[in-house]
């Protein structure tokens, strides 16, 4: 079973940001948190990734509560193009390829 | 920018033939993985290597193999394609515990 969870599904305007939650109560001190999307028929990309501090990038911002149980991506100014399944995963850096992709959150960016 | 290329985006087989898939990655990773992802049943580790000519199964090796015979290729063959290996595969790669990685992904179509 997937060890996050995320809303199915969020609708957001172009040009506004996109706030994307994410659970993952379960989490343990050596996971971190990982975002990826995936556009149809694609594969997946990575966005960002933290530990406990907030972290920010070309991409993203993501931030995680001081408690580690929850966290949330976003996307500062979406376009029609972030229109996209975005995936949450937690991971220790030493577990190989084990990754868990859960249902995610369809993201759909509207004119 | 990162890169990880797979040789084809879409295939069509006979059941019974031997499929190869490539992946090369140009960012000096260690690790290289190879994944399917089906609706319903998420991403599939099904091999995965941390050294040229080094392998390790992941959760679902059977009907598969693997050859890294130099750092940047993965390849994945399907020794006696079936119609049940009908799927999206996903070529990635990370260095020793960072960032995964993936490609654009090949879809396999077995007839």
């Amino acid at each position: 079973d997937a060890k996050t969870t995320q809303p199915p599904s969020m609708d957001c305007a172009e040009g506004r940001a996109a706030n994307l939650p994410c659970n993952h109560s379960t989490i343990s001190g050596n996971e971190y948190v990982y975002w990826y999307r995936q556009i149809h028929s694609q594969g997946p990309q990575y966005i960002i990734h933290g530990l406990k501090n907030n972290e920010t990038n070309e991409m993203a911002s993501l931030i995680i509560t001081e408690d580690r149980k929850s966290s949330t991506l976003i996307l500062p100014h979406a376009t029609l193009r972030d229109t996209a399944v975005y995936y949450c995963i937690v991971r220790a850096r030493d577990s190989w390829g084990k990754l868990q992709f859960g249902a995610g959150t369809q993201v759909v960016v509207t004119p | 920018d990162v890169k990880v290329t797979q040789s084809s985006r879409y295939l069509v087989k006979r059941t019974g033939e031997k499929v190869f898939l490539e992946c090369v990655q140009d960012m000096d990773h260690e690790n290289m993985f190879w994944y399917r992802q089906d609706p319903g049943l998420g991403l599939r580790l099904i091999y995965f290597s941390y050294d040229v000519k080094m392998k390790e199964k992941g959760d679902i090796p059977e009907g598969y193999s693997v050859s890294r015979e130099k750092k940047e290729r993965f390849s994945l063959i399907l020794e006696s394609a079936s119609t049940n290996q009908t799927s999206m595969y996903l070529c990635a790669s990370s260095s020793r515990a960072g960032t995964i990685y993936f490609g654009e992904g090949s879809w396999l179509t077995v007839v």
